[in-house]
This record gives structure tokens, sequence and C-alpha cells, in this order.
């Protein structure tokens, strides 16, 4: 099944206690992004990545880090975290750039006290 | 600069009655032009999206939206509401960059009243 998929689904974490968000695709799709969702806010573009070692910042990527290593996989780091890091954060996959369809993933409820 | 603005954060609307979401646009080339739809507690699907190969695009469950380039809009309409089109609804942007950059609205909750 065509799926990208997210681990941990929910997380709750204290400030400062470094956290990495898994993401990972099995529909060998070259584009991938993370969001984050805010009440009132929409989703807003944290990271994304054009292919293999290659990323660039959205439009909110203070206190994030991501890598892209494999083709499949696009982790979200945060390094230290704090309270208002917490969100729902998705996951997207792509098949080339942000002019396709997007398949998301299922989310990450992430509390930071 | 790409930007999206959803008209309305919320819509009220009696089963059976038209739905219409309205959503502007700001691009500087050629967008591409998408409607996603999040029910509660669910993740996100695609409605519909611009492909520039007709004005028109129809979607799935009956949505169809307009893609008026002199108005810089992309309104999401469907004939008749049923319950099932309860949710919130997001309009979304690309042009940047080759396409690189995302850009979605705010979102707009549809009420369906029975």
């Amino acid at each position: 099944e065509a799926q990208v998929t997210q681990n941990p689904r929910y997380l709750i974490t204290v400030t400062g206690k470094k956290l990495t968000v898994t993401c990972s695709q099995n529909m060998n799709h070259e584009y991938m992004s993370w969001y984050r969702q805010d009440p009132g806010l929409g989703l807003r573009q944290i990271y994304y990545s054009m292919n293999v070692e290659v990323t660039d910042k959205g439009d909110v990527p203070e206190g994030y880090k991501v890598s892209r290593k494999e083709k499949r996989n696009f982790p979200l780091i945060l390094e230290s975290p704090s309270p208002n890091q917490t969100s729902l954060y998705f996951c997207a996959s792509s098949l080339k750039d942000g002019s396709y369809e997007q398949y998301f993933g299922p989310g990450t409820r992430l509390t930071v006290t | 600069a790409q930007s999206v603005t959803q008209l309305d954060s919320h819509v009220s609307v009696s089963e059976g009655t038209p739905v219409l979401l309205r959503c502007n646009y700001s691009s500087s080339y050629s967008p591409s032009l998408f409607w996603y739809v999040q029910h509660p507690n669910k993740g996100l699907q695609l409605l519909l999206k611009y492909t520039s190969a007709a004005t028109l695009v129809k979607g799935i469950n009956g949505f169809e939206a307009e893609f008026k380039k002199s108005e810089t809009s992309f309104h999401l309409t469907k004939p008749s509401a049923h319950m099932s089109d309860a949710a919130e609804y997001f309009c979304v942007v690309s042009d940047l960059g080759g396409y690189q950059k995302v850009t979605f609205g705010t979102g707009t909750k549809l009420q369906v009243i029975p």
C-alpha cells in the first residue's frame, strides 16, 4: 500500500530535550516536506527536499533541522524544543515538486512542556 | 511572492444547499492550485488540482473549482451539500522557485446543518 508513515504519532516532551520525528514514504517520490498545523494558521511549511541531499527552508524553519540521506526518509529534528513548537506536524511527499499532488502522513501531535 | 487568502474562516450551509468556499491567490508565475480537505482528526486528502489544462476543474465528491486569472481566484463549489462534507478545507498554491515552496491558506471550516 502506497503511504507516508510518521513516528511517533503522539509525543509529550520537556523543553530542551532533543527529539526526532521520522517520516518515510514507499512511493519513490522525489519531493518531501514538513508542515506544522496550528489553529487559525493552516499548515505552514517548515522544510522541504527536492531530492536526496537537497533540502531548503520553508516559511517557518527556525528551531528545526532536517536531513535527506535516503530518498524514502525525511526526519524532522528538534534539537532544543520549546513550548512554542507544540503543534501538529505533517510529513508529505509528491512525485517531483510542489506542482504535484502531495500525499500526507497521519500527523504527529507534539506537546512541549 | 506567493500567498493564499481564504476569505471565510467558517461557512455554514444547510444540507442540500450549494457550497461556496472562496480563495484568492497571489502568484508571480504560473501557479499550481489545489484544494485539500481535512475531516476531523484525519489526515489531508486532495479534492482537486488546477493544471492549466482547463479553467474549470472537477474533483472528488461533486466538488469543482474555477480558475479565474483576472480575479486571481480559485473558489470551490458544490451544488448540494451533504452532511459528510463537514470538514476543514484548505486552498494551496505553489509556484515559487520552480514549484519548490508550497503555501497553504488558513483554512475554511464548513458546517453542514441537517
